[in-house]
């Protein structure tokens, strides 16, 4: 147990709407990350948050937005659904604020656009 | 060309045999090497993190870095049927603002008993 939680684990939802995924980090960790995994794409980071503030900035659509509330856990917000936007979505956490920390993984949750 | 290439697999070997698994990258500020292992429907585990070049041993679990070939391998002894899982490497320069975790494609192995 990486000590990371994600809810919901899976989502259903159609095209056009909006859904709002959340993360509790690790006691103690200030460093929340999202990354989006899909088949064809890999990993890949979307943004990260430090201690409630936008640190660094990933492959993130406009229509993704993110934050990070004072008692560490962050939400990733994804509106005007598309097919396209059907995969995993990771939560991970750190220490610090490098990307040279090692990041603690909570078990993702999936997204699936009908 | 990504940053960083991974031999998707799959690659399938029978119990006890020695794994390597290889990334190869473009950055040369890459300082930072890491690899995770994915079981399915679970989230990446950090298994192993390095500096710089060189070996570094954990168990059964050993991570080579070649900079200078920009080549990193992860090598697996005796492996187990519980080894079978995705296998994704990642690496960072570490330099501020100007870094991220960059992942391979990850590759999936499966250990036969």
């Amino acid at each position: 147990d990486s000590g990371v939680t994600q809810t919901p684990k899976h989502l259903i939802t159609a095209t056009g709407q909006r859904v709002t995924l959340r993360c509790s980090p690790r006691s103690g960790d200030l460093s929340v990350y999202w990354y989006q995994q899909s088949l064809d794409q890999g990993l890949q980071f979307l943004i990260q948050y430090y201690n409630g503030e936008e640190r660094a900035k990933g492959n993130i659509l406009e229509r993704f937005s993110a934050q990070q509330f004072p008692d560490l856990h962050s939400e990733l917000n994804l509106s005007s659904l598309e097919l396209g936007d059907s995969a995993l979505y990771f939560c991970a956490s750190s220490v610090g604020q490098g990307f040279n920390q090692p990041q603690h993984f909570g078990d993702g949750t999936r997204l699936s656009i009908l | 060309q990504k940053e960083v290439e991974q031999d998707p697999g799959p690659l399938s070997v029978p119990e006890g045999a020695i794994v390597s698994l290889n990334c190869t990258y473009s950055n040369s500020a890459f300082q930072y090497f890491m690899w995770y292992r994915q079981y399915s429907r679970k989230g990446p585990e950090l298994l192993m993190y390095t500096y710089s070049s060189g070996n570094k041993e954990d168990g059964r679990f050993t991570a080579q870095v070649d900079k200078s070939s920009k080549y990193i391998s992860l090598f697996i002894r005796d492996s187990q049927p519980s080894d079978s899982a995705t296998y994704l490497c990642a690496m960072t320069s570490g330099i501020q603002g100007a870094q991220k975790l960059v992942f391979g494609q990850g590759t999936r192995l499966t250990i036969n008993p």
